[in-house]
């Protein structure tokens, strides 16, 4: 069963860190690119950040001007999402989702990311 | 960048013929996804490439994409299809990945 298990969120003051990590199951991790996907409270979706499966192709939403870093370790199945400098606005659920032609075609249940002083 | 115009709100009766746009700059020419999230629910692929359902989606559901409006269509309603629906597509020319800002569907 393919499946994506999302885990690092957490309450954090702004300015602060954190990493998420995503946890692959179910299928070939190593043959696929991945990508962050996140939701404030109430909102819509909103695309983070994108790697390809090798990890040469990374690319970012306009709007996080490099305080986040996508990475991913094939060995271990899992995908990663260091963010720095963290605003109020970060606030979130973050998922992570595999990566289907131009799309996702499998989502994990998501992270709660909260910034609050 | 590229731009997803979706309407806030779709209503229809049980049993109806629901339709969901989504507007951009020729559209037609990219792949357009569709997504379903329920309430508390991670989002869930319903149509991608355009036309095509992933295995486990109702017939029900079909997509279409030309000139500048992608639908999503959603025929003989069923109350378990309220949730809100969002379309996506990856823009080449800025290496993004863009989402519409979702339509609600209620089913009356």
């Amino acid at each position: 069963q393919v499946q994506l298990l999302e885990s690092g969120g957490g309450l954090v003051k702004p300015g602060g860190s954190l990493r998420l990590s995503c946890e692959a199951s179910g299928f070939f991790f190593r043959d696929y690119h991945m990508t962050w996907i996140r939701q404030a409270p109430g909102k819509g979706l909103e695309w983070v950040s994108y790697i390809s499966s090798s990890g040469g192709a990374i690319y970012y939403a306009d709007s996080l001007k490099g305080r986040f870093t996508i990475s991913r370790d094939n060995a271990k199945n899992s995908l990663f999402l260091q963010m720095n400098s963290l605003r109020a606005e970060d606030t979130a659920v973050y998922y992570c989702a595999k990566v289907r032609g131009f799309g996702m075609d499998v989502w994990g249940q998501g992270t709660t990311v909260t910034v609050s002083s | 960048s590229y731009v997803l115009t979706q309407p806030p709100s779709v209503s229809v009766a049980p049993g109806q013929t629901a339709s969901m746009t989504c507007g951009g700059s020729n559209i037609g020419f990219y792949s357009v996804q569709w997504y379903q999230q329920k309430a508390g629910q991670a989002p869930v692929v319903v149509v991608y490439d355009d036309t095509h359902r992933p295995s486990g989606i109702p017939e029900r559901f079909s997509g279409s994409n030309s000139g500048n409006t992608a639908t999503l269509t959603i025929s003989r309603v069923e109350a378990g299809d309220e949730a809100d629906y969002y379309c996506q597509v990856w823009d080449n020319s800025s290496d993004q990945s863009v989402f519409g800002g979702g339509t609600k569907l209620t089913v009356l």
